[in-house]
């Protein structure tokens, strides 16, 4: 069956304890992003990959980091949480950016206290 | 910059009434539209999309139309059910890698 996973679905950790949100899809996409999700504000691009080794910022990068070493896994890396990034987090994967479908993983709900 | 505006939710329904959330859209250049639908509990879904003016997407039972003159891409069906109670999002990508989601629009369909 074609899809994302993420792990873990739901998290809560405390301040300046780093975390990293495993995200894997098994569709050979070259494409990966990384999203939040805030009441209010809807789905902001956290970073994005179009394939190994290339990684670049979406529109809220700060506080975040990931790597891509293979195509299937795109990791989300909180090197010191802190409670603003309490939200929903998505992965998703395509073989191009929005023009192409998009594949969502179900989501990681972080808790930051 | 780009940008995204839905009309604020939640929308409530009773089945069978006929649907329409709004869309509009600012952006340079010529973008391609989009409607995603997130179900309780779950990620994003592709519903449909567009890639140029007077495009129309559908997919189940799902319309939306790609207006330039307008910039808006509202989204229509004509008979709601209880299964599509759901956030609804617009988004828009145009020529590069990072899109533009709206808010979402929640709806709540009753028997």
């Amino acid at each position: 069956e074609a899809q994302v996973t993420q792990n873990p679905r739901y998290l809560i950790t405390v301040t300046g304890k780093k975390l990293t949100v495993t995200c894997s899809q098994n569709m050979n996409h070259e494409y990966m992003s990384w999203y939040r999700q805030d009441p209010g504000l809807g789905l902001r691009q956290i970073y994005y990959s179009m394939n190994v080794e290339v990684t670049d910022k979406g529109d809220v990068p700060e506080g975040y980091k990931v790597s891509r070493k293979e195509k299937r896994n795109f990791p989300l890396i909180l090197e010191s949480p802190s409670p603003n990034q309490t939200s929903l987090y998505f992965c998703a994967s395509g073989r191009g950016p929005l023009t192409d479908t998009q594949y969502f993983g179900p989501g990681t709900r972080l808790t930051v206290l | 910059g780009n940008s995204v505006t839905q009309m604020e939710g939640p929308v409530t329904l009773s089945e069978e009434a006929f649907l329409t959330i709004n869309c509009t859209y600012t952006a340079t250049g010529y973008p391609s539209l989009f409607w995603y639908v997130q179900y309780p509990g779950e990620g994003l879904q592709l519903l449909l999309k567009a890639t140029k003016a007077d495009d129309k997407g559908s997919n189940k039972g799902f319309e939306a139309t790609y207006r330039k003159e307008t910039t808006s891409f509202h989204l229509e069906k004509g008979s709601v059910q209880v299964s599509d109670s759901a956030v609804y999002f617009c988004a828009l990508s145009v020529g590069s890698y990072i899109p533009t989601f709206g808010r979402g629009t929640s709806l709540i369909v009753h028997p």
